[in-house]
């Protein structure tokens, strides 16, 4: 079974505070997403990555950053948190083949609180 | 720049009656994907259905496709607790491996 894991289930920062959240697959894919989920607004893109230090933004990436050194990790980083960045992260990866998209595989998500 | 859009918002239906959620979409693609979400959890691939295709079936779920009315449904049947989730449709996005999800269902199932 693919596994994504994500470094925490809830976390509390302060505003100004640069905050990394780490996502890990075990399928060896090839494209990891970063999402974050707010009520009434679904799940929004942020950064998507299909290869080692490749990375394309996706709908709201201000304020963030990404880095990919290696296949199975994908960093999302909020420079300086702000209370508007408080929500649900999701973090999910994916197969890269032709006559895509594929499935994506989620991690439980991370519940990041700006206060 | 949302593509998939699901329809109804929230439902609420007995246990061992049968649950329908439509998606509608904008603008042609490669497949439709549907997920769940339980509460407070990461995504769960369901389904993933081809422009090519009409109908598929996996277990208790059958979704359609109809690319002409550019909308899917999907069908639960004999409806259980378990299946009190959120339903998100997802369809291609522009880039190839990019999708973006309508808002969801929330799916009710009274005992």
């Amino acid at each position: 079974d693919v596994k994504v894991t994500q470094s925490s289930r809830y976390l509390v920062k302060r505003t100004g505070e640069k905050v990394f959240l780490e996502c890990v697959q075990d399928m060896d894919h090839e494209n990891m997403f970063w999402y974050r989920q707010d009520p009434g607004l679904g799940l929004r893109l942020i950064y998507f990555s299909y290869d080692v230090k490749m990375k394309e933004k996706g709908d709201i990436p201000e304020g963030y950053s990404v880095s990919r050194e290696k296949k199975e990790r994908f960093s999302l980083i909020l420079e300086s948190a702000s209370t508007n960045q408080t929500s649900m992260y999701l973090c999910a990866s994916s197969l890269c083949l032709e006559a895509g998209p594929y499935e994506q595989y989620f991690g439980p998500g991370t519940r990041l609180t700006v206060t | 720049s949302q593509q998939g859009e699901e329809d109804p918002q929230a439902l609420s239906i007995q246990e061992g009656e049968n649950a329908t959620m439509n998606c509608s979409y904008k603008t042609s693609i490669n497949n439709l994907q549907w997920y769940r979400q339980n509460s407070g959890r990461g995504l769960v691939h369901l389904i993933l259905i081809r422009s090519n295709e009409r109908e598929k079936h996996s277990g208790r779920l059958r979704v359609t496709l109809d690319t002409s009315k550019k909308s899917s449904s999907l069908l639960i049947t004999a409806s259980r607790a378990a299946d009190t989730a959120s339903y998100f449709c997802a369809t291609d996005a522009s880039g190839i491996d990019k999708i973006i999800f309508g808002k969801g269902t929330r799916l009710h199932i009274l005992p």
